[in-house]
């Protein structure tokens, strides 16, 4: 079992629809992050987060330590938005982080 | 500021031949990572460095692969020889990494290798 697992794996949705993308992981950690990669293969860090909940634009990020749960939400999904997200978790003095798979969003217009 | 700078950007070589990659990290930051991404899968980490020391290697596979850091700043990565699976996105992250925390990674746009 991967110590950081993403659902879906895929996900369409049709422009303007709520998003919510789910990382689940089952060690102690320090951060979760949550990365925008688009094809081509650049990657954009679009929350580092360690309690509560915090939002940026149309981005949503909330983590509940207790249930090792994180969820990534957008709102009012646009085509610009597909891209595939990765939920990753650092884990306090290493310095490492690990990967869980990502998430391949497809918002059709 | 200027971000993560990798070069090149796609590299086509033959097996057996090999292949270097260059990672110049945001200024200031102390911490350099190389991942390699397979197609579908999460960045799988090859190496840490904090400044010039590679802090994690468990991962790099030392038979063909190698690093350096010198100087605590730029890095490059390379193959010798290339094998078919090496194929694969290359990505160098760099991140301030203070008092067991890091801060948020920055990622170059990565090199995309395909051995042929």
């Amino acid at each position: 079992k991967n110590e950081v697992e993403q659902s879906p794996q895929n996900l369409t949705a049709q422009e303007g629809e709520f998003i919510t993308i789910n990382c689940s992981y089952s060690v102690g950690i320090s951060a979760l992050h949550w990365l925008q990669q688009h094809p081509g293969g650049g990657i954009v860090s679009l929350f580092m987060l360690s309690s509560g909940k915090k939002k940026h634009g149309r981005l949503i990020a909330t983590i509940n330590i207790q249930e090792k749960h994180s969820s990534l939400h957008i709102t009012a999904s646009h085509p610009r938005d597909s891209a595939v997200y990765i939920c990753a978790v650092g884990r306090g003095s290493q310095g490492n982080l690990i990967f869980g798979k990502g998430t391949k969003l497809s918002v059709k217009p | 500021e200027a971000g993560v700078v990798q070069s090149p950007r796609y590299k086509i070589i033959e097996k057996k031949q090999p292949v270097a990659f260059w990672c110049n990290p945001i200024s200031g930051h102390n911490t350099l990572y190389w991942y390699r991404q397979n197609l579908g899968q999460g960045p799988e980490l090859l190496i840490r460095y904090e400044n010039e020391e590679a802090v994690d290697d468990s991962q790099l596979p030392k038979d063909r692969f190698s690093a350096e850091r010198l100087k605590g700043v730029d890095s490059t990565l390379k193959i010798q020889p290339a094998e078919l699976g090496d194929s694969a996105v290359y990505l160098c992250a760099s991140s301030l990494f203070l008092g067991g925390l890091n801060s948020p990674l920055h990622f170059g746009n990565g090199t995309r290798l395909t051995v042929t």
